[in-house]
């Protein structure tokens, strides 16, 4: 069983929608978790960080974390086509040394 | 303001012939990492430097070596490049291992 699962999608949803993204884990000692935006050819590039559970918002984007049910999630309101992307969650430890990351779910979001 | 800088962007090699993947961050951070992504795989980490003067294993180091030069620059080595190794390679840096990574644009490597 892998440290992070995460659904590969793709989703594609109309422009203006709202988007939910998940991932589960099963180390309950992850204690800080991020979300990535990766554009086609590009480096992942860092959206959200979070640390131990609740929610963060940042503009369209909101992020949530349940550690009892070791579950995250990000959500984009009011979705543009140039959120069209593969997104990245990745968690670690408090004393770790790596980060451990999905596999990624690519979303499109239709003009 | 460059962040993370990765050369080259692409290359091909044959099997056998060695390179090494070169890696700067400009941003004072501590820790870099090398990973690799295919598809379907995800990110895997390589190797890592959690500091100047230290580098440790990942999840997949066998047929790479890492050479952490100063605190600026973090070189990854393929000694005899083997088809599996086709890839597109990532560099990031951290302020330290807790802190999110900033990650590279990549290199695209082909063996063939």
């Amino acid at each position: 069983q892998k440290e992070v699962e995460q659904d590969p999608g793709p989703l594609s949803v109309p422009e203006g929608a709202i988007v939910s993204l998940n991932c589960t884990y099963s180390n309950s000692a992850f204690q800080y978790f991020m979300w990535y935006r990766q554009y086609s050819r590009k480096g992942p590039e860092l959206l959200m960080y979070t640390y131990s559970s609740g929610n963060k918002e940042d503009g369209r984007f909101t992020a949530q974390v349940d550690k009892s049910s070791k579950y995250i999630s990000l959500f984009i309101r009011d979705s543009q086509p140039s959120d069209s992307a593969t997104y990245l969650c990745a968690m670690s430890e408090n004393t770790g040394n790596q980060f451990y990351f999905g596999t990624g779910t690519s979303l499109t979001v239709i003009p | 303001n460059a962040g993370v800088t990765q050369t080259p962007k692409f290359q091909v090699l044959k099997t056998g012939q060695s390179m090494t993947l070169q890696c700067a961050q400009d941003m004072n951070h501590n820790s870099m990492y090398w990973y690799r992504q295919d598809p379907g795989m995800g990110l895997r980490l390589i190797y890592y430097s959690a500091s100047e003067g230290t580098t440790d294993k990942g999840e997949v180091p066998n047929g790479y070596n890492v050479s952490r030069l100063n605190k600026r620059e973090f070189s990854l080595r393929l000694e005899s490049a083997a088809p599996s190794q086709t890839s597109v390679y990532f560099c990031a840096s951290g302020r330290d291992r807790t802190q999110p990574q900033h990650f590279g644009d990549g290199t695209r490597l082909s063996i063939l």
